[in-house]
Parts: C-alpha cells; sequence; structure tokens
C-alpha cells in the first residue's frame, strides 16, 4: 500500500519564478492537505482541497494556489517566489471525516535564491 | 498569543528518564489534540491522540487539561530513539478542520 509521495524532493528556484510542486495520495484518501515548514518552525496550515475543491485556506497569500485533480492527487503552486517562500512543503492526505489522522509526505525542500 | 504554543527546548535527557512537555491552546473551542513525532529532516507522524479521560501507550502517556488549555505528553523509561522533535497538534470543531501544529519540542536522549 503506497503512502503519500511528493515530487520532486528538492527545488531550487530564483525570485520571481513560479514553482509547481506534487502529491499523491495514500489509497483510499481523498483529502489533501498542504502545509509550509520553514527551519525550526511547525508546520503552517496552507490549504485543503476535498472533492477538486479548495475548501480551508491558511494564512497564506494569493500567490499560493493548488488544484486537485480526479484522481485526488494534487498540486500546489505559488508564484512570484521570494526568498521567504523557503522551505519544506509537506502534503498530508486523510478521509474527510477524520482529518486529524492525516498521514504526511516526504515533503519538497524548495530553495529560493 | 500564538493559538499553539510549545517550549522549543532542546530538552536534553539521560537514558531512562522521564520527560514531559506541555503545550497551551487559545482557542476555547478546540476539539481534537494529538501529539506529532518529527525525525530530523522527515516527515510528521502520528505518535498518538488525546483524549479528555488521558490514554497511555506504552511509555508514552497524553493527558488534556481543558480547563486550563493544554495537554502534555510524558514519556518515561527514555530511549535513544526517542530522540526528535514533538509537535502538538489542535483542530477546532465543526467540519472542516483546519489544522495548527505548536513549533514543537525538540527531545535529545543522552547515552
Amino acid at each position: 500500500d503506497a503512502g503519500v509521495t511528493q515530487s520532486p524532493t528538492h527545488l531550487i528556484k530564483t525570485r520571481g519564478q513560479q514553482v509547481t510542486l506534487r502529491c499523491s495520495p495514500k489509497s483510499g484518501h481523498d483529502t489533501v492537505s498542504w502545509y509550509q515548514q520553514a527551519l525550526g518552525q511547525g508546520p503552517q496550515f496552507i490549504f485543503q482541497y476535498y472533492e477538486e475543491e479548495e475548501r480551508q485556506r491558511g494564512n497564506f497569500p494569493d500567490r499560493f494556489s493548488g488544484h486537485q485533480f480526479p484522481n485526488y492527487s494534487s498540486e500546489l503552486n505559488v508564484n512570484a517566489l521570494l526568498l521567504g517562500d523557503s522551505a519544506l512543503y509537506l502534503c498530508a492526505s486523510s478521509f474527510p471525516d477524520y482529518q486529524e489522522t492525516q498521514y504526511f509526505g516526504p515533503g519538497t525542500r524548495l530553495l529560493v535564491l | 498569543r500564538k493559538e499553539v504554543e510549545q517550549d522549543p527546548g532542546p530538552f536534553n535527557v539521560p537514558e531512562g528518564a522521564t520527560v514531559a512537555f506541555n503545550c497551551t491552546y487559545s482557542n476555547s473551542a478546540s476539539q481534537s489534540f494529538f501529539w506529532y513525532r518529527q525525525d530530523c529532516r522527515k516527515e510528521p507522524k502520528l505518535l498518538m491522540s488525546v483524549y479528555s479521560s488521558g490514554n497511555e501507550d506504552g511509555r508514552f502517556t497524553a493527558q488534556l487539561n481543558r480547563a486550563s488549555q493544554y495537554i502534555s505528553l510524558l514519556i518515561r523509561d527514555s530511549k535513544l530513539s526517542d530522540s526528535a522533535t514533538y509537535l502538538c497538534v489542535v483542530t477546532p470543531s465543526g467540519g472542516y478542520q483546519k489544522v495548527t501544529f505548536g513549533t514543537g519540542t525538540k527531545l535529545q536522549v543522552i547515552p
């Protein structure tokens, strides 16, 4: 049973560029949440997708957007990258009624230069 | 005040010691509470849920104090493998649950 997978594992971008991160949820899960984890901090909730719609959003600017596909996989897009966007981006999947039991992927490490 | 606060540590304890972490939360309507463990450069993994009556899983005991709005994690007989960052997680009531993580408490168990 495959767990949550994310790609790429590492990424280096420059300021102003755009990036797309990808996530495939654990088998059977249809809810995907994205988090940003800066060094030394806890994960910060970006948004959550269910049934291909964003249904909850944290305190992140509109530069952060996402998408969920019919197969429940998801993308996180970040436009106009800033140095402060450098972080570990985590994807977590769950069942819709048991969101607390989230399974995390290994994350994508993004470095913005 | 942050929604969820934890002492960042690090807590340096010898093997076999007992160590306890606290986590305070600001939203009195919070309904679900959890402890996650995160190893260095790895993803968080669920350690245990925290119930009102308290719960135990081997050497780990979690408790919830709603009146004072904090949860705790007790680790007995610490092992070297317990070295990690422990993240407190709080979710509100309602259908859509926005999960809030604390900043984590780093534990280093020393031989």
